[in-house]
């Protein structure tokens, strides 16, 4: 069983598009974690949330804490934005993932 | 900026070599794990440690062992490499409530 769970797997969007990636996950939990991993890259935190919405540049991330689900979105994607979206919630003692939406935009 | 660095970015082991895959956090945080990353399976958890000479398993720790003899590195040790560990290990670090923070990642091959 997958206590996170993300969607889609697979993205292709064209250059503009609005992107959004969603999370929902089973365990109770602290923190969920959005992370960005580019092609034989390293793994970069992009938000820790707790409640609520948080925005940095044209990304924006957001909980739900009752529906236990969260969201990512890109907006004004751009061909740099393509990489692996990690979803990752922290349950105090533990982290679990999800297994990533690979996201490719086109030119 | 928390920095955590992992010793190799790339490795090609024989069959039955011991290896060792170290990693270093420079923020003085608490928590450090060590993960593998396979296609199709995600990140999956080897071990983790809260607090120096303290250990945890993981999802997956079959084959592997860990040190942490100091706060600041966390060592992932193969003690006698298979062609199933052929994966990309990544190393984090995190304070005890969240602010999780990735190294670059090792892959490693074993031949």
């Amino acid at each position: 069983k997958n206590e996170v769970e993300q969607s889609p797997q697979n993205l292709t969007a064209q250059e503009g598009e609005f992107i959004t990636i969603n999370c929902s996950y089973s365990v109770g939990i602290s923190a969920l974690h959005w992370l960005q991993q580019h092609p034989g890259g390293g793994i970069v935190s992009l938000f820790m949330l707790s409640s609520g919405k948080k925005k940095h540049g044209r990304l924006i991330a957001t909980i739900n804490i009752q529906e236990k689900h969260s969201s990512l979105h890109i907006t004004a994607s751009h061909p740099r934005d393509s990489a692996v979206y990690i979803c990752a919630v922290f349950t105090g003692n533990q982290f679990y993932f999800g297994t990533g939406t690979s996201l490719t935009v086109i030119p | 900026d928390v920095k955590v660095t992992q010793s190799s970015r790339y490795l090609v082991k024989r069959t039955g070599e011991k290896v060792f895959l170290e990693c270093v956090q420079d923020m003085d945080h608490e928590n450090m794990f060590w993960y593998r990353q396979d296609p199709g399976l995600g990140l999956r958890l080897i071990y983790f440690s809260y607090d120096v000479k303290m250990k945890e398993k993981g999802d997956i720790p079959e084959g592997y062992s860990v040190s942490r003899e100091k706060k600041e590195r966390f060592s992932l040790i193969l003690e006698s490499a298979s062609t199933n560990q052929t994966s990309m290990y990544l190393c984090a670090s995190s304070l005890r409530i969240g602010g999780y923070t990735f190294g670059s990642g090792t892959r490693l091959t074993v031949v």
